[in-house]
């Protein structure tokens, strides 16, 4: 069985600061997907980045990075320059490569960017 | 159109009525998902709906049924709820089943069981 483990269950920023969130994981697969989610007040879950875990390097998406430890089976993110508009709840998720996109999600870090 | 569209936003019903939750996508995927998501905790995985056939059932009760009319359309019907099953309902579609592809999440449903 998967699970995943999100440490922190709030952390706050202040506005253009970077903010790292982490999140751990175990499986006995050797191929999978990490993803994290952003789910706004608005309740809609956003995909923010994804990462395949036979792919070395590690994922970028404009402001959003990840540091992809598998042999630790860890998986944290970095966003650089926060904005206010990044205040949300974070989710840390595992999915099998064989996973009919069955998501596993972590407990959630709800972060603040703070003015 | 990435949008995923889930009526209503809003539902309150009794424990002796019958509901139904709607999701609605015009992307053309042909996977379609109900999750269920209680306050201050993740979503969990209830149904999956893989060309219009349910592949996926993660021992969900039998008051909670769910039904793929077509590839847009996917409603999960309420019948002899509980309090317990209060929640928030979250549908989600992605192209195929595979990994390779992103899930799109609706709004959710925010359902009160009284």
């Amino acid at each position: 069985a998967q699970t995943v483990t999100q440490s922190q269950p709030e952390m706050s920023v202040q506005e253009a600061e970077t903010v790292t969130l982490s999140c751990t994981y175990d499986t006995s697969e050797s191929n999978y997907y990490l993803f994290w989610y952003k789910q706004p007040p608005s309740r809609q879950m956003i995909l923010v980045i994804r990462q395949e875990a036979y792919k070395q390097q590690n994922a970028t998406e404009n402001r959003f990075s990840v540091n992809f430890q598998k042999a630790a089976k860890s998986f944290s993110l970095k966003i650089s320059d926060s904005q206010l508009g990044d205040t949300a709840m974070y989710f840390c998720a595992f999915a099998s490569l064989s996973g009919a996109n069955n998501l596993f999600f972590g407990t959630g870090t709800r972060l603040t960017v703070i003015p | 159109d990435t949008e995923v569209t889930q009526t209503p936003k809003h539902l309150v019903m009794g424990m002796t009525n019958k509901k139904s939750l709607k999701c609605e996508q015009h992307m053309g995927h042909r996977a379609m998902y109900w999750y269920k998501q209680k306050a201050k905790k993740p979503p969990e995985l209830m149904f999956v709906y893989s060309y219009e056939k349910l592949s996926i059932n993660e021992s969900v009760p039998s008051r909670f049924s769910p039904e793929c009319p077509n590839s847009s359309l996917l409603n999960l019907h309420l019948h002899a709820l509980q309090p317990e099953d209060s929640a928030l309902y979250l549908c989600a579609s992605s192209q195929d089943t595979g990994m390779n592809t992103e899930a799109f999440f609706g709004q959710g449903t925010r359902l009160t069981v009284v």
